[in-house]
């Protein structure tokens, strides 16, 4: 299975800053990475699939990056709602994985 | 808008059958350009894709190698539906269970999922 490696694994930061969170992937997977935000008690929600291709509805300050092995993502300017954990999943082989999480946190 | 309401047992004993399911609303089980999906969320294991199953020229499924041996996901076009089956539960099957959709084309999944039901805490104990 490919694995997924994410980091850092917590983060914190306040409200209107840029922050940047990355995921690694064990093989290449080309543009085949997906990131999702899950508040406790939710299920996660699609944020960007295919690397960079925001979801519907989707606000423009999320944006994501990268291809290969090395993916970013980017919240250009933090929002209270936003404090949350984002997990990256590759979806170019089966079984598709999942990252551990990056866990962001008010400062 | 399409919405997954999941249904099933809190409490399982150990060595029985774990049985969940998925009732859709807003697209269809037996639709072409989805499949339907379980996936399960852990603190010891993470996210962890268990399996799907999808209607093409006939219905077929697929499963996670750590899981192949006792799990079933099956559809149910009268109900609009999907379910899981894992059979010989242990501890470590503990988790919270969800379905979700994966709104792939005729020819491929797209990878991601884009709807998810709300989840279903199972806790496998005596």
């Amino acid at each position: 299975d490919i694995q997924m490696t994410q980091s850092p694994s917590s983060l914190s930061a306040s409200v209107g800053d840029r922050v940047t969170m990355t995921c690694r992937a064990s093989q290449s997977i080309s543009t085949d990475l997906n990131w999702y935000q899950q508040k406790p008690g939710e299920a996660p929600k699609l944020l960007i699939y295919d690397s960079s291709t925001l979801q519907s509805g989707v606000p423009s300050r999320f944006s994501g990056s990268g291809s290969g092995t090395e993916f970013t993502l980017t919240v250009s300017s933090l929002q209270p709602e936003d404090f949350a954990t984002y997990y990256c999943q590759q979806s170019f082989t089966t079984p598709d994985t999942f990252g551990r999480g990056t866990r962001l946190e008010i400062k | 808008q399409v919405q997954l309401q999941q249904s099933g047992p809190g409490l399982v004993k150990p060595s029985q059958t774990l049985s969940l399911t998925c009732a859709i609303s807003g697209d269809n089980v037996s639709s072409t350009s989805a499949a339907w999906n379980w996936i399960r969320q852990s603190p010891s294991r993470g996210l962890e894709w268990l399996g799907r199953t999808y209607s093409r020229s006939k219905w077929y499924t697929d499963y996670a190698v750590s899981v192949k041996s006792r799990i079933i996901i099956s559809p149910d076009t009268s109900k609009n539906q999907f379910s899981l089956q894992l059979t010989s539960v242990t501890p470590e099957d503990t988790a919270v269970y969800y379905c979700a959709r994966d709104p792939s084309n005729y020819y491929d999944s797209s990878g991601f999922f884009d709807y998810w039901g709300l989840g279903t805490l199972v806790t496998v104990s005596a």
